[in-house]
Protein backbone atom coordinates (compact mmCIF):
# COMPACT_ATOMS: atom_id res chain seq x y z
CA UNK A 1 0.00 0.00 0.00
CA UNK A 2 1.09 3.40 -0.43
CA UNK A 3 1.63 5.23 2.68
CA UNK A 4 3.83 8.89 2.80
CA UNK A 5 5.04 9.98 6.71
CA UNK A 6 5.89 13.54 8.06
CA UNK A 7 6.26 13.10 10.94
CA UNK A 8 6.58 16.74 12.41
CA UNK A 9 3.24 18.13 12.58
CA UNK A 10 5.43 21.67 13.45
CA UNK A 11 9.07 22.85 12.67
CA UNK A 12 10.09 26.11 13.83
CA UNK A 13 13.90 27.37 13.36
CA UNK A 14 15.34 30.38 13.11
CA UNK A 15 15.79 32.86 9.86
CA UNK A 16 19.41 31.99 8.73
CA UNK A 17 19.12 28.46 10.38
CA UNK A 18 19.04 25.02 8.37
CA UNK A 19 16.13 23.34 7.83
CA UNK A 20 14.74 19.73 6.85
CA UNK A 21 11.28 18.80 6.82
CA UNK A 22 11.46 14.94 6.63
CA UNK A 23 9.29 12.49 4.82
CA UNK A 24 9.71 8.49 4.36
CA UNK A 25 7.35 6.93 2.26
CA UNK A 26 6.55 3.22 1.31
CA UNK A 27 5.37 1.57 -1.98
CA UNK A 28 6.36 -1.07 -3.89
CA UNK A 29 6.45 -0.22 -7.12
CA UNK A 30 8.58 3.15 -8.77
CA UNK A 31 7.37 5.86 -7.29
CA UNK A 32 7.20 9.29 -8.04
CA UNK A 33 7.54 12.01 -5.26
CA UNK A 34 6.66 15.61 -4.67
CA UNK A 35 6.91 18.31 -2.52
CA UNK A 36 3.63 20.54 -2.33
CA UNK A 37 3.95 24.00 -0.37
CA UNK A 38 0.58 26.53 1.11
CA UNK A 39 1.52 29.56 1.46
CA UNK A 40 -0.81 31.46 4.14
CA UNK A 41 -4.08 32.27 2.12
CA UNK A 42 -2.90 31.08 -1.44
CA UNK A 43 -3.40 27.23 -3.00
CA UNK A 44 -1.62 24.33 -2.86
CA UNK A 45 1.18 24.58 -5.20
CA UNK A 46 3.68 22.15 -6.39
CA UNK A 47 6.96 23.15 -4.96
CA UNK A 48 9.69 20.44 -6.73
CA UNK A 49 9.42 16.90 -8.00
CA UNK A 50 12.00 14.44 -7.26
CA UNK A 51 12.97 13.77 -11.39
CA UNK A 52 13.20 17.19 -11.69
CA UNK A 53 16.40 17.14 -9.78
CA UNK A 54 16.35 21.12 -9.14
CA UNK A 55 16.49 24.02 -6.72
CA UNK A 56 13.56 25.54 -5.81
CA UNK A 57 13.42 28.83 -3.67
CA UNK A 58 16.96 27.17 -2.42
CA UNK A 59 14.94 23.72 -1.62
CA UNK A 60 16.54 20.57 -2.71
CA UNK A 61 15.24 17.11 -2.28
CA UNK A 62 16.66 13.81 -2.64
CA UNK A 63 14.65 10.33 -3.22
CA UNK A 64 17.11 7.94 -1.57
CA UNK A 65 15.30 4.63 -2.59
CA UNK A 66 17.43 2.74 0.24
CA UNK A 67 15.49 4.78 3.43
CA UNK A 68 12.70 5.86 1.38
CA UNK A 69 13.17 9.41 2.19
CA UNK A 70 12.55 12.26 0.20
CA UNK A 71 12.91 15.15 2.58
CA UNK A 72 12.98 18.62 2.10
CA UNK A 73 16.18 20.70 2.39
CA UNK A 74 17.30 24.41 2.64
CA UNK A 75 20.66 25.76 4.10
CA UNK A 76 19.80 29.20 5.17
CA UNK A 77 15.78 28.96 6.08
CA UNK A 78 13.98 32.95 5.39
CA UNK A 79 10.52 33.76 6.84
CA UNK A 80 8.85 34.23 3.74
CA UNK A 81 9.18 29.83 4.08
CA UNK A 82 6.75 29.94 6.80
CA UNK A 83 3.99 27.43 5.12
CA UNK A 84 2.73 24.43 5.19
CA UNK A 85 4.51 21.93 2.92
CA UNK A 86 2.90 18.39 1.86
CA UNK A 87 4.90 15.40 0.81
CA UNK A 88 3.26 13.11 -1.77
CA UNK A 89 3.86 10.26 -3.84
CA UNK A 90 2.08 8.75 -7.05
CA UNK A 91 3.59 5.46 -8.52
CA UNK A 92 5.61 6.75 -11.88
CA UNK A 93 3.29 8.21 -14.75
CA UNK A 94 0.21 7.41 -12.44
CA UNK A 95 -2.66 9.32 -11.11
CA UNK A 96 -3.68 8.44 -7.71
CA UNK A 97 -1.70 10.79 -5.57
CA UNK A 98 -1.12 9.92 -1.61
CA UNK A 99 -0.35 13.04 0.40
CA UNK A 100 1.50 13.36 3.79
CA UNK A 101 0.05 14.74 6.93
CA UNK A 102 2.19 17.76 6.05
CA UNK A 103 4.44 19.88 8.35
CA UNK A 104 3.94 23.45 9.19
CA UNK A 105 7.24 25.06 9.19
CA UNK A 106 7.36 28.48 10.87
CA UNK A 107 10.35 30.75 10.44
CA UNK A 108 11.37 33.28 13.12
CA UNK A 109 12.78 36.43 12.91
CA UNK B 1 -4.98 32.06 -17.76
CA UNK B 2 -7.89 31.10 -15.32
CA UNK B 3 -7.32 28.33 -12.91
CA UNK B 4 -8.77 25.53 -11.15
CA UNK B 5 -12.09 27.13 -9.64
CA UNK B 6 -14.48 25.37 -7.06
CA UNK B 7 -17.65 26.63 -5.79
CA UNK B 8 -19.48 27.70 -3.58
CA UNK B 9 -16.14 29.31 -1.03
CA UNK B 10 -17.84 28.79 1.77
CA UNK B 11 -21.04 25.93 2.76
CA UNK B 12 -22.66 25.64 5.80
CA UNK B 13 -25.12 23.04 6.14
CA UNK B 14 -27.38 21.11 8.46
CA UNK B 15 -26.63 17.46 9.63
CA UNK B 16 -28.04 15.31 7.53
CA UNK B 17 -28.69 17.49 4.75
CA UNK B 18 -27.16 17.08 1.21
CA UNK B 19 -24.59 18.99 0.02
CA UNK B 20 -23.20 19.51 -4.22
CA UNK B 21 -19.32 21.01 -4.79
CA UNK B 22 -18.44 22.16 -7.65
CA UNK B 23 -14.77 21.92 -9.75
CA UNK B 24 -14.09 24.07 -12.74
CA UNK B 25 -10.52 22.24 -13.85
CA UNK B 26 -8.22 24.48 -16.23
CA UNK B 27 -9.18 23.70 -19.84
CA UNK B 28 -7.65 20.75 -21.69
CA UNK B 29 -6.64 19.44 -18.66
CA UNK B 30 -7.96 15.57 -18.64
CA UNK B 31 -7.07 14.80 -14.97
CA UNK B 32 -9.22 16.02 -12.33
CA UNK B 33 -8.94 15.20 -8.37
CA UNK B 34 -10.95 15.80 -5.18
CA UNK B 35 -9.17 16.00 -1.82
CA UNK B 36 -10.03 16.52 1.46
CA UNK B 37 -8.46 18.53 3.82
CA UNK B 38 -8.60 18.20 7.53
CA UNK B 39 -6.78 19.55 10.71
CA UNK B 40 -4.80 17.42 12.00
CA UNK B 41 -5.33 14.63 8.69
CA UNK B 42 -3.43 16.12 5.59
CA UNK B 43 -5.00 16.18 2.27
CA UNK B 44 -6.89 12.79 1.69
CA UNK B 45 -6.95 11.16 -1.63
CA UNK B 46 -11.05 11.05 -2.34
CA UNK B 47 -11.38 10.25 -6.16
CA UNK B 48 -9.81 10.82 -9.39
CA UNK B 49 -10.82 11.44 -13.45
CA UNK B 50 -8.75 10.56 -16.16
CA UNK B 51 -10.17 11.01 -19.91
CA UNK B 52 -12.66 8.49 -20.72
CA UNK B 53 -11.58 5.68 -17.81
CA UNK B 54 -13.63 4.90 -15.34
CA UNK B 55 -12.82 6.84 -12.22
CA UNK B 56 -10.55 5.50 -8.93
CA UNK B 57 -13.39 6.05 -6.65
CA UNK B 58 -11.33 3.83 -3.88
CA UNK B 59 -10.66 7.04 -1.72
CA UNK B 60 -14.36 7.91 -0.59
CA UNK B 61 -15.09 7.02 2.53
CA UNK B 62 -18.20 5.94 2.38
CA UNK B 63 -21.44 5.57 -0.01
CA UNK B 64 -22.71 8.99 1.08
CA UNK B 65 -20.01 10.46 -1.25
CA UNK B 66 -19.86 10.52 -5.03
CA UNK B 67 -18.77 12.47 -7.59
CA UNK B 68 -19.18 12.57 -11.41
CA UNK B 69 -17.48 14.77 -13.94
CA UNK B 70 -19.73 15.51 -17.21
CA UNK B 71 -17.92 16.14 -20.80
CA UNK B 72 -14.86 15.63 -19.25
CA UNK B 73 -14.85 19.29 -18.08
CA UNK B 74 -16.76 20.51 -14.52
CA UNK B 75 -17.15 17.77 -11.84
CA UNK B 76 -19.31 17.86 -9.04
CA UNK B 77 -18.91 16.04 -5.62
CA UNK B 78 -21.83 15.18 -3.55
CA UNK B 79 -22.36 14.33 0.15
CA UNK B 80 -25.36 12.80 1.00
CA UNK B 81 -26.49 12.87 4.89
CA UNK B 82 -24.17 14.80 5.65
CA UNK B 83 -22.68 14.32 9.06
CA UNK B 84 -20.14 16.61 11.45
CA UNK B 85 -17.30 14.81 10.70
CA UNK B 86 -17.98 15.59 6.82
CA UNK B 87 -16.57 18.94 7.90
CA UNK B 88 -13.41 19.78 5.94
CA UNK B 89 -11.95 21.91 3.03
CA UNK B 90 -12.32 19.81 -0.08
CA UNK B 91 -9.76 21.00 -2.46
CA UNK B 92 -9.96 19.69 -6.40
CA UNK B 93 -7.35 19.52 -8.43
CA UNK B 94 -6.51 19.19 -12.31
CA UNK B 95 -3.80 18.23 -14.21
CA UNK B 96 -2.66 18.19 -18.11
CA UNK B 97 -1.72 14.06 -18.35
CA UNK B 98 -0.37 13.57 -21.58
CA UNK B 99 3.33 12.01 -20.47
CA UNK B 100 2.03 8.41 -19.45
CA UNK B 101 5.63 8.57 -18.54
CA UNK B 102 5.60 10.97 -15.32
CA UNK B 103 2.82 11.99 -13.11
CA UNK B 104 2.05 15.97 -14.04
CA UNK B 105 1.66 18.27 -11.65
CA UNK B 106 -1.34 18.96 -10.32
CA UNK B 107 -3.02 22.32 -10.16
CA UNK B 108 -5.20 22.82 -7.41
CA UNK B 109 -8.28 25.20 -6.77
CA UNK B 110 -9.04 27.56 -3.58
CA UNK B 111 -10.72 24.70 -2.06
CA UNK B 112 -14.71 24.68 -0.86
CA UNK B 113 -14.93 25.21 3.11
CA UNK B 114 -17.89 22.59 4.18
CA UNK B 115 -19.08 23.03 7.61
CA UNK B 116 -21.74 21.07 8.94
CA UNK B 117 -23.92 21.85 12.27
Amino acid sequence: AQRVTQPEKLLSVFKGAPVELKCNYSYSGSPELFWYVQYSRQRLQLLLRHISRESIKGFTADLNKGETSFHLKKPFAQEEDSAMYYCALSGAGGFKTIFGAGTRLFVKA
Amino acid sequence: GAGVSQSPSNKVTEKGKDVELRCDPISGHTALYWYRQSLGQGLEFLIYFQGNSAPDKSGLPSDRFSAERTGGSVSTLTIQRTQQEDSAVYLCASSLATSGIYTDTQYFGPGTRLTVL
